[in-house]
């Protein structure tokens, strides 16, 4: 089946650095990967849809200078939080899908603390 | 606007209780209607895609179903392992019709 892994799994970092994570397809060429933010017993909220080779589509309300994604091949997307901040804190999550029509394969997931 | 709507929010079973949760959704052209199972900290887990009205699909103890209006995910005698939030997404036809739009999920505990 569709693998997707993603780390880490966890990171603390300090106030003013950056934090990048990734997201792998394991098993299948990923046309398109998604980035998720996700607050405590909340549902999914979409940040951006990256494509292999060309730019991230960032949804309404998320910064593109601050959350950059960087989708460099068919099987790996980066998602960087620059300059972050304690409100940034929150478990990120990607997607990604080689068929949208099969569906989507999720990551583990990263529990970002920014103290 | 596409919209999803997932009922209750939360629900306590005892195990062997058989229940359903609901997904209700508004969508311009279905493309597909989706089920995720969340543990916490943890990834959506993938569990069924249906995609038009009368669709059923089943695993294990769950099934899903399928109208024009709402799907409903029956858990037959849940076990404690079924404890988890439900998650409910649709894709449409419209605007950028790559992502998916969730619902709030259901919380499921199922009690020993």
């Amino acid at each position: 089946g569709a693998v997707v892994s993603q780390h880490p799994s966890r990171v603390i970092c300090k106030s003013g650095t950056s934090v990048k994570i990734e997201c792998r397809s394991l098993d299948f060429q990923a046309t398109t990967m998604f980035w998720y933010r996700q607050f405590p017993k909340q549902s999914l909220m979409l940040m951006a849809t990256s494509n292999e080779g060309s730019k991230a589509t960032y949804e309404q309300g998320v910064e593109k200078d601050k959350f950059l994604i960087n989708h460099a091949s068919l099987t790996l997307s980066t998602l960087t939080v620059t300059s972050a901040h304690p409100e940034d804190s929150s478990f990120y999550i990607c997607s990604a899908t080689r068929d949208r029509a099969k569906g989507y394969t999720f990551g583990s997931g990263t529990r970002l603390t920014v103290v | 606007e596409d919209q999803v709507t997932q009922s209750p929010e939360a629900l306590r079973l005892q195990e062997g209780e058989s229940s359903s949760l609901n997904c209700s959704y508004t969508v311009s052209g279905l493309r597909g209607l989706f089920w995720y199972r969340q543990d916490p900290g943890k990834g959506p887990e993938f569990l069924f895609t249906l995609y038009s009205a009368g669709e059923e699909k089943e695993k294990e103890r769950l099934k899903a179903t399928l109208t024009k209006k709402e799907s409903f995910l029956h858990i037959t005698a849940p076990k404690p392992e079924d404890s988890a939030t439900y998650l409910c997404a649709v894709r449409g036809n419209a605007g950028n019709n790559r992502k998916l739009i969730w619902g709030l999920g259901t919380s499921l505990a199922v009690n020993p």
